[in-house]
Formats: structure tokens, sequence, C-alpha cells
């Protein structure tokens, strides 16, 4: 069936540098892709929707100067945490609608940890 | 605004014992509703969705969930729980016509006593 993969699964960086999250459909298009965070222990808030070959569509509250998403092609979708700061620790996870019945594919997450 | 209530934060049950997580919506329009399960430290993986037609939806690991549309309801059900059924299950619901977007409750967490 639709898979959605997410790299990198886990990641360290130090605070300030950024960090670029990949969230792929491998067999199916996906002219729209979804990000979410999700702090520990709760549920997952909607960021930003990626749309392939325009910009994104930033939830309220989401600063898109440092969430930077790009959606290069109808499989790619990356995310950059930009000027990374400890608060931006999180889980972060990308969703895709694909076969069958525009069913919602969810990556395997990235943890990323700022130091 | 859409929005997604599951009520029970945390339940318990016994290995065997049956199961059901509730879940309550609210949205004007005729909803796609999911459920999702996630353990530690991973994704989340479909469990079933409704869309339309039957309102019994049946799903993969025995769970089934019921769209009840007078209870604005999607109550998720396993008749025999096993011990690694033990996870954050999440409901969510999305709109019509562009289901990709979705809005998640809170979760419950399920813990599974032997």
């Amino acid at each position: 069936g639709a898979v959605v993969s997410q790299h990198p699964s886990r990641v360290i960086c130090k605070s300030g540098t950024s960090v670029k999250i990949e969230c792929r459909s491998l067999d199916f298009q996906a002219t729209t892709m979804f990000w979410y965070r999700q702090f520990p222990k709760q549920s997952l808030m909607l960021m930003a929707t990626s749309n392939e070959g325009s910009k994104a569509t930033y939830e309220q509250g989401v600063e898109k100067d440092k969430f930077l998403i790009n959606h290069a092609s109808l499989t790619l979708s990356t995310l950059t945490v930009t000027s990374a700061h400890p608060e931006d620790s999180s889980f972060y996870i990308c969703s895709a609608g694909g076969p069958p019945g525009n069913t919602i594919y969810f990556g395997e997450g990235s943890w990323l940890t700022v130091v | 605004a859409q929005s997604v209530t599951q009520p029970d934060i945390h339940i318990t049950v016994s290995e065997g014992a049956s199961l059901e997580l509730r879940c309550n919506y609210s949205y004007g329009a005729t909803p796609y509703l999911f459920w999702y399960v996630q353990s530690p430290g991973q994704g989340l993986q479909l469990l079933l969705k409704y869309f339309s037609g039957d309102t019994l939806v049946q799903g993969i690991k025995g769970f089934e969930a019921e769209f009840k549309r007078s209870q604005s309801s999607f109550n998720l059900r396993k008749p025999s729980v096993h011990w690694s059924d033990a996870a954050e299950y999440f409901c969510a619901v999305g709109y019509t016509g562009t289901a990709s977007k979705l809005t998640f409750g809170t979760g419950t967490r399920l813990q599974v006593t032997l």
C-alpha cells in the first residue's frame, strides 16, 4: 500500500543551527502534504500545509520564517527548522493523502532535539 | 471550526476483555473520520476510516468503529484486547472532499494488564 517516509528519524542539533527533515511519498504522488508537531504525551497539532509548486499555508501561530517548508516535487516535502532553539525540540510528523480513497498516511516521524 | 473530543485520557483493561474508546466530533458537514494508533516514539498507523456508506467499519488488528451521526460519535471497539494493543489511540476528523488535513483528538492511552 501507500507509504510515507521521513528522514531522519532522529536528529540532534546545536542551538542556533538549522536542520532539515524530509517527507517522501514512496509509491504515490502527493500534491499536498501536511506537517504536524507533537509534544510529549500530547496530541498532534497541524503546523502547515505543503503545496507542490507553491507556498506553504501556515496555521495561526506558526512562524513561517522559522519553519521553512518546500514542496519541490510531487513526492517530496521538506521542513527546515531555522535557528533552532531548545523549545523547538519535538516530534515532527508529516502526512499525505494517497490511494485507496484518499487515505491519509503518516510518516514515521522525526525526533528533533536541540541542545 | 471542527473539533474532536476523546473524553478518556487513560484506560486500563485486562487482556481478553472488550474495549471501547470514545470519540465525539463537531463538524458542520459530513466528516471523514479516522482512528490511528501510535506506539511510544513511533509514527501513526491507520486502524480504520469512515468516508461514507456502511456506518460500521472494520479495520486492522480486529478493530471496528461505528459512525453514529445522531450522536456525533465514532467509537472504536475491539472484542478481545491483546497485550500488544497497549498504545496511544487518536481519533481524527477531516474535511469532506479534502480529507488530508486532519484535526486530532487529545488521544487515549490504553494500558493492558495481564
